[in-house]
């Protein structure tokens, strides 16, 4: 199917346990990007990626890390998820930094 | 640095009234991008518009119009006639396009609207 497409959806995981969210475009977008949805603070960015191998970090990138060896991939790994990870992810991709982001359907993290 | 402030955390208005949604930026660049996007209850996030820094026309689509005042750093959305299914969560954003590269979107945190039939 073309788009943006994340998975899973939903994710319930334990204090410590590493996780990681997938998000593949399949527009060829150059960038791609990890927002987290929390309420009282809107959409913030952790990660984003100009290209292929090409990462840099957002607003809130402590406890995350990203990858990028392909173009359509762009995983995001909580490395020992905290309860206050709990929160919306949402992968957007765009053809240039400035154009509009095109978003995934979001994944619903919980950590207990 | 850039940041966009949406003051209304939630309006509740009757269908059919207007309602202004507001947004106010603050960026050192002369070349920038401002959007809306729209978040019903499903949840997924839909585009709505964009619009750069040199352009400072209204816009008018169908029932939604965007008011653009660079003297003001404001990007105001209107919805005319508002009906149920205007309700959402709407986000304004703005993107930076300095020399150096461009900037992802910076998104403020939102406002509830309710459209009451």
């Amino acid at each position: 199917d073309a788009g943006i497409t994340q998975s899973p959806r939903y994710k319930i995981t334990e204090t410590g346990r590493q996780v990681t969210l997938m998000c593949h475009q399949t527009w060829s977008h150059s960038y791609m990007f990890w927002y987290r949805q929390d309420l009282g603070h809107g959409l913030r960015l952790i990660y984003y990626s100009a290209a292929a191998d090409i990462t840099d970090k957002g607003e809130v990138p402590d406890g995350y890390v990203v990858s990028r060896s392909k173009t359509e991939n762009f995983p995001l790994t909580l490395e020992s998820a905290t309860r206050s990870q709990t929160s919306v992810y949402f992968c957007a991709s765009s053809v240039r930094g400035f154009s509009e982001a095109f978003f995934g359907q979001g994944t619903r993290l919980t950590v207990v | 640095a850039q940041k966009v402030t949406q003051a209304q955390t939630e309006i509740s208005v009757v269908e059919k009234e207007d309602v202004t949604l507001d947004c106010v930026y603050e960026t050192r660049d002369t070349t920038y991008y401002l959007f809306w996007y729209k978040q019903p209850p499903s949840g997924e996030l839909v585009f709505l518009i964009r619009r750069n820094s040199f352009d400072e026309q209204n816009e008018i689509s169908g029932r939604y119009s965007w008011n653009f005042q660079k003297s003001t750093s404001s990007f105001n959305f209107t919805i005319t006639a508002s009906q149920v299914v205007d309700s959402a969560v709407y986000f304004c954003a703005l993107s930076e396009a300095p020399k150096t590269g461009n900037t992802p979107l910076v998104f403020g945190k939102g406002t509830r609207l309710s459209v009451i039939a």
